[in-house]
C-alpha cells in the first residue's frame, strides 16, 4: 500500500542552524510533491510545491528537492527562527486522482 | 478575501447523533476538498468537489458519510450515526481552477463524539 514516511520524532535545532526534514515514500508515483506548515490548532498552509521532473525549488529561506530515484523529498529551512517551530507536512499528488496522501508531518522547534 | 471559513469550530455530539458541518471556500475557488485529521496524523482525503460535481471520493469513507455542495460555493458535511472513532478535527481546503496544486485550508471543525 501506498506509505509516506516523514520523522515521527521532533527536531530541535538551535536558532540560525539550518533544519533539514525528510519525507520517503513508497508504492507510489507521484506527479508533485509539497510541504506545508501547520500550527496547533489550525489548518495547513501552503509552502512550497515540486514536481517531477523539478529537482529542487527555492522560496525566500525554504529550499526542497525531490528525488524520485529514491523516493525522497528534503525540506530544508535556512538560517532557522523561533517562528519556524511548527509542524511541516508532506503531501503527495499524483496525476488522474486529485487525492492527495499527507504524511504525519514532523514537529520542528527552534531553540533560542 | 477573508480566506476558507468552517463552522462549527467545536462540535460535541453523542454517540449515534448526526452532524453536519459547513465550510465556505475562497470566493470564485471552483475546486474543494475535505479532510479528516486525528492527533499526530496527517490529513486523510474523504473527498473532492469540482463546482458541484463531486469527482473523488475516499474508499475509506463509510457510507455514514455524505458531501454536497449545491451551487458549487459552499460545502457541507454530514455524518449519521456518529461513533467515536469520528473524533476528528474536519478540514475543508479549495483551490482556484487552474491551481489544483495549491490548497488553502480553513480553520477546521474539532469533533468530539462521546
Amino acid at each position: 500500500s501506498q506509505k509516506i514516511e516523514q520523522n515521527s520524532e521532533a527536531l530541535n535545532i538551535q536558532e540560525g542552524k539550518t533544519a533539514t526534514l525528510t519525507c520517503n515514500y513508497t508504492n507510489y508515483s507521484p506527479a508533485y510533491l509539497q510541504w506545508y506548515r501547520q500550527d496547533p490548532g489550525r489548518g495547513p498552509v501552503f509552502l512550497l510545491l515540486i514536481r517531477e521532473n523539478e529537482k529542487e525549488k527555492r522560496k525566500e529561506r525554504l529550499k526542497v528537492t525531490f528525488d524520485t530515484t529514491l523516493k525522497q523529498s528534503l525540506f530544508h529551512i535556512t538560517a532557522s527562527q523561533p517562528a519556524d517551530s511548527a509542524t511541516y507536512l508532506c503531501a503527495l499528488g499524483a496525476s488522474g486522482t486529485y487525492k492527495y496522501i499527507f504524511g504525519t508531518g514532523t514537529r520542528l522547534k527552534v531553540l533560542a | 478575501d477573508t480566506g476558507v471559513s468552517q463552522d462549527p469550530r467545536h462540535k460535541i455530539t453523542k454517540r449515534g447523533q448526526n452532524v453536519t458541518f459547513r465550510c465556505d471556500p475562497i470566493s470564485e475557488h471552483n475546486r474543494l476538498y475535505w479532510y479528516r485529521q486525528t492527533l499526530g496524523q496527517g490529513p486523510e482525503f474523504l473527498t473532492y468537489f469540482q463546482n458541484e460535481a463531486q469527482l473523488e471520493k475516499s474508499r475509506l469513507l463509510s457510507d455514514r458519510f455524505s458531501a454536497e455542495r449545491p451551487k458549487g460555493s459552499f460545502s457541507t458535511l454530514e455524518i449519521q450515526r456518529t461513533e467515536q472513532g469520528d473524533s476528528a478535527m474536519y478540514l475543508c481546503a479549495s483551490s482556484p481552477e487552474g491551481m489544483t496544486d495549491t490548497q488553502y485550508f480553513g480553520p477546521g471543525t474539532r469533533l468530539t463524539v462521546l
